[in-house]
């Protein structure tokens, strides 16, 4: 079955920076790479998602690099802000398929 | 925030006890899931319904059992648990399951097991 490996477990940056999350995942079947928020004591929600069939996705401050090829898809965040804050979690899923698999979860600081 | 509820939003249960968490979707979906959320662990589901139906038990325990009497409503019921089933138990929904990236998670129960 899939598996998904997320790094790094913490993430700390100065507000106004970059920060980057990566996930691996093993089946070359999957197809389907969504990227979930979790604010402390609250439900995650989806922040963005891409497909196998690109390359790269943006909204605003937030975008997704996936390479399918080495099997990796990544979370880019720029100009931080305190209430970039959270948990994020990447999953993979073959579309249409009956279940997301989570990776471990990045817990990203941002220090004003 | 009123999509997905899930009640109680705590609890505190014996090993010997029996008890059940609720979840409900206002959103009209079809498909309804059941994850754990452990400290330092990835989320892990647990049960998908569709359409009332469970479609997915991935490896669970008889311990926990879960009921779908309608699509608006998923139950989890709990009974003779152990101490490492302390955890943040969320639901959520989606329009079908061969949507399930379009998942609206609740709120979560957070369960202490004594």
């Amino acid at each position: 079955g899939e598996n998904v490996e997320q790094h790094p477990s913490t993430l700390s940056v100065q507000e106004g920076d970059s920060a980057v999350i990566k996930c691996t995942y093993s089946d070359s079947a999957s197809n389907y790479f969504p990227w979930y928020k979790q604010e402390l004591g609250k439900r995650p929600q989806l922040i963005i998602d891409i497909r196998s069939n690109v390359g790269e996705k943006k909204d605003q401050r937030i975008a997704v690099t996936l390479n399918k090829t080495a099997k990796h898809f990544s979370l880019h965040i720029t100009e931080t802000q305190p209430e970039d804050s959270a948990v994020y979690f990447c999953a993979a899923s073959l579309q249409g398929a009956q279940k997301l698999v989570f990776g471990q979860g990045t817990r990203l600081t941002i220090n004003p | 925030e009123t999509g997905v509820t899930q009640t109680p939003r705590h609890l505190v249960m014996g090993m010997t006890n029996k008890k059940s968490l609720k979840c409900e979707q206002h959103l009209g979906h079809n498909a309804m899931y059941w994850y754990k959320q452990s400290a330092k662990k990835p989320l892990e589901l647990m049960f998908v319904y569709n359409f009332k139906e469970q479609t997915e038990n991935n490896s669970v325990p008889s311990r926990f059992s879960p009921e779908c009497p309608n699509s608006s409503h998923l139950f989890l019921h709990l009974h003779t648990l152990q101490p490492e089933d302390s955890a943040l138990y969320l639901c959520a929904s989606s329009q079908e399951t061969t949507r399930v990236y379009e998942q609206y998670f609740g709120p979560g129960t957070r369960l202490t097991v004594t």
